[in-house]
């Protein structure tokens, strides 16, 4: 399996929006509502932010939001603080109960 | 509190083996799913396998297919994930990762650096 296509940076300031593509196929992504995305600050074990496409676990901040259309999940940071500043990844059920991973994206508040 | 501990670093040579444990603690291991997830130094992560420690039943990418053995001790509440035939592109920080379903993870362990050198 390819690993899913995730960009391989986004910025923005405190406060603004951001939006994390994760890009996969009708095999993957566009054929099951199980997307997840991790945040990993660096030397640290990756944190669930969001669970099939749209859930967010407690204690996840409401600023974390993911959607899907089509062979392309997205997740979305409202409201940037400093603390988002890490790498996020995508992560998709892929059939045959095998799953992968997005390249990842580096999140850089500005 | 949930806790997953997992074994210590360790450096093995080409075409050894490596078996990493992680203990779970603060719920009961038969009850949610291990996955095996791992990264090599300043890249992404890559999802290997998982288990359902009910049952013993596993899953994994056909990339490890033939190498890697997942193993659980019910009565100590440990998860074994032994990969053999090590080459250099297998150096890596090694995660154990519990879930609900093996759909997503909400408890990590540490990580484990497992080095294959000569």
């Amino acid at each position: 399996q390819s690993a899913l296509t995730q960009p391989r940076s986004v910025s923005g300031s405190p406060g603004q929006s951001v939006t994390i593509s994760c890009t996969g196929t009708s095999s993957d992504v566009g054929g099951y509502t199980y997307v997840s995305w991790y945040q990993q600050h660096p030397g640290k074990a990756p944190k669930l932010m969001i669970y099939d496409v749209t859930k967010r676990p407690s204690g996840v901040p409401g600023r974390f939001s993911g959607s899907k259309s089509g062979i392309t999940a997205s997740l979305t940071i409202s409201g940037l603080q400093a603390d988002d500043e890490a790498d996020y990844y995508c992560c998709s059920y892929a059939g045959s109960y095998t799953y992968v991973f997005g390249t990842g994206t580096k999140v850089t508040v500005l | 509190q949930v806790q997953l501990v997992q074994s210590g670093a360790e450096v093995k040579k080409p075409g050894a083996s490596m078996k990493v444990s992680c203990k779970a603690s603060g719920y009961s291991l038969t009850n949610y799913y291990i996955n095996w997830v791992r990264q090599a130094t300043g890249q992404g992560l890559e999802w290997m396998g998982w288990m359902n420690p009910k049952n013993g039943n596993t899953g994994f990418t056909q990339k490890f297919q033939g190498r890697v053995t997942m193993t659980r001790n019910t009565s100590i509440s440990t998860v074994y994930m032994e990969l053999s035939s090590l080459k250099s592109e297998d150096t890596a920080v090694y995660y154990c990762a519990r879930g609900p379903t093996s759909n997503w993870y909400d408890y990590w362990g540490q990580g484990t650096l497992v080095i294959v050198s000569s």
